[in-house]
């Protein structure tokens, strides 16, 4: 088992609609989540950390499930920019706080 | 603006000819990774630096090899680059695992 698993997608979603994603963990220890964003060809840019008790910016929400040990990534509204590749990411304390990548989620936002 | 450089974005090199990737960073982060990502996959971590010392992740092949002479620099060699190392490199630091910051990634083709 992956310790970080996604749905690799593609989600192809009209424009204006709402869009989720889900990311679960296998390591209960983890501490630290993140959703990154990667567009085509390009690094990683962080979108969002996930707090425990959930954090919205804009559009974006995100949501931590430690009992079910999933994250989750809710866009509203969505734009033809959000089209991009959604990483889900997790470290754990002890590790030098390193970065546990899932394989991301594709988004495809269509006119 | 403080950021992590790496040179130079795309690289062709010749099947089991030598080639270095640089990447240098202006925000004095002790911590600096090399990841290789390919198509649809997560990115893989390949070593750490953690101030001067030497982190390999035991799955990495010893065809890759790692220099920091500095804060600043840190380098990656392949020493005989096969078809399979065609990649995404990343370079990124951090500061002891926090605030993770990528280069623009150097995009490698073997021919």
């Amino acid at each position: 088992r992956k310790e970080v698993e996604q749905d690799p997608g593609p989600f192809n979603v009209p424009e204006g609609a709402t869009v989720a994603f889900n990311c679960t963990y296998s390591n209960s220890a983890s501490q630290s989540f993140f959703w990154y964003r990667q567009d085509c060809r390009k690094e990683p840019k962080l979108l969002m950390s996930v707090y425990s008790s959930g954090n919205e910016d804009g559009r974006f929400t995100a949501q931590l499930n430690r009992a079910s040990q999933y994250i989750s990534l809710l866009i509203r509204d969505s734009k033809l920019s959000d089209s991009a590749t959604y990483l889900c990411v997790v470290s754990t304390a002890g590790s030098n706080y390193q970065l546990i990548w899932g394989a991301g989620t594709k988004l495809i936002i269509k006119p | 603006d403080a950021m992590v450089i790496q040179n130079p974005r795309y690289q062709v090199t010749q099947f089991g000819k030598p080639v270095t990737l640089s990447c240098s960073q202006t925000l004095n982060h002790n911590v600096m990774y090399w990841y290789q990502q390919k198509s649809s996959q997560a990115p893989k971590l390949l070593f750490h630096y953690y101030d001067k010392d030497f982190n390999n992740e035991a799955d990495t092949p010893d065809n890759f090899q790692s220099r920091r002479p500095n804060t600043s620099f840190c380098f990656l060699d392949i020493r005989s680059p096969g078809l399979g190392d065609a990649a995404m490199y990343l370079c990124a630091t951090s500061i002891r695992g926090l605030g993770y910051t990528f280069g623009s990634g150097t995009r490698l083709t073997v021919v």
